[in-house]
């Protein structure tokens, strides 16, 4: 149980389009949804935590209006990365939690490459 | 505030040898651990967690950690490793009951495992 899945998988596009990846947990009612970026050979580092039906919280540094996320259902979440640019190549991925009291335990999507050209 | 140290970034040892990852964590109220594992171009993959209870904790694959309060440790550990076991390690702290998304991670420590 306890599954996640992210699509796509790996994505290439060119810099100044817009990329959708989609965070889906698919055995359970994720209240919160959290997303992550990791670097080359580098930890995770947390971009964003959204609950189902209102606004995403962003962590410092990470810019609002590039990196969208809704939170639409209890079961899926998307990023959106406006006018991509190269520096925003990364492995993105993204993490559900059920959401019972107190217990905190995230569970990890396989991650999106994203390339920029 | 939580923070999580790894002590050595690659750690390598030889296939059957013990596998020792190290784990520092700092925390003012008792901590949740966890360790990860995550292999080349995948999410990541619990290994084991520890919330309450008793403090050495088995997980997949042959792994088992330690939580020692006194030392504020939980290194992971495997008896013997498997070409298998060579990915890269996280080691990860939150707290019950916190805010989402405190989940803190160390730099990760790749583990190379020699024939």
């Amino acid at each position: 149980g306890a599954v996640v899945s992210q699509h796509p998988s790996w994505v290439i596009c060119k810099s100044g389009t817009s990329v959708k990846i989609e965070c889906r947990s698919l055995d359970f009612q994720a209240t919160t949804m959290f997303w992550y970026r990791q670097f080359p050979k580098q930890s995770l580092m947390l971009m964003a935590t959204s609950n189902e039906g209102s606004k995403a919280t962003y962590e410092q540094g990470v810019e609002k209006d590039k990196f969208l996320i809704n939170h639409a259902s209890l079961t899926l979440s998307t990023l959106t990365v406006t006018s991509a640019h190269p520096e925003d190549s990364s492995f993105y991925i993204c993490s559900a939690t059920p959401g019972t009291s107190g217990s905190n335990e995230q569970f990890f999507g396989p991650g999106t490459r994203l390339t920029v050209l | 505030a939580q923070s999580v140290t790894q002590l050595g970034s690659h750690v390598s040892v030889s296939e059957g040898a013990l596998v020792l990852l190290r784990c520092n964590y700092s925390s003012s109220v008792p901590p949740y651990l966890f360790w990860y594992v995550q292999y080349p171009n995948q999410g990541l993959q619990l290994l084991l967690k520890y919330t309450t209870g008793a403090t050495l904790v088995k997980g997949i694959n042959g792994f088992e950690a330690e939580f020692k309060k006194s030392e504020t440790s939980f290194h992971l550990t495997k008896p013997s490793a498997h070409m298998s076991d060579a990915a890269e390690y996280f080691c990860a702290v939150t707290v019950y009951g916190g805010s989402q998304g405190n989940l803190i991670f160390g730099k990760g420590t790749k583990l190379s495992v020699k024939p």
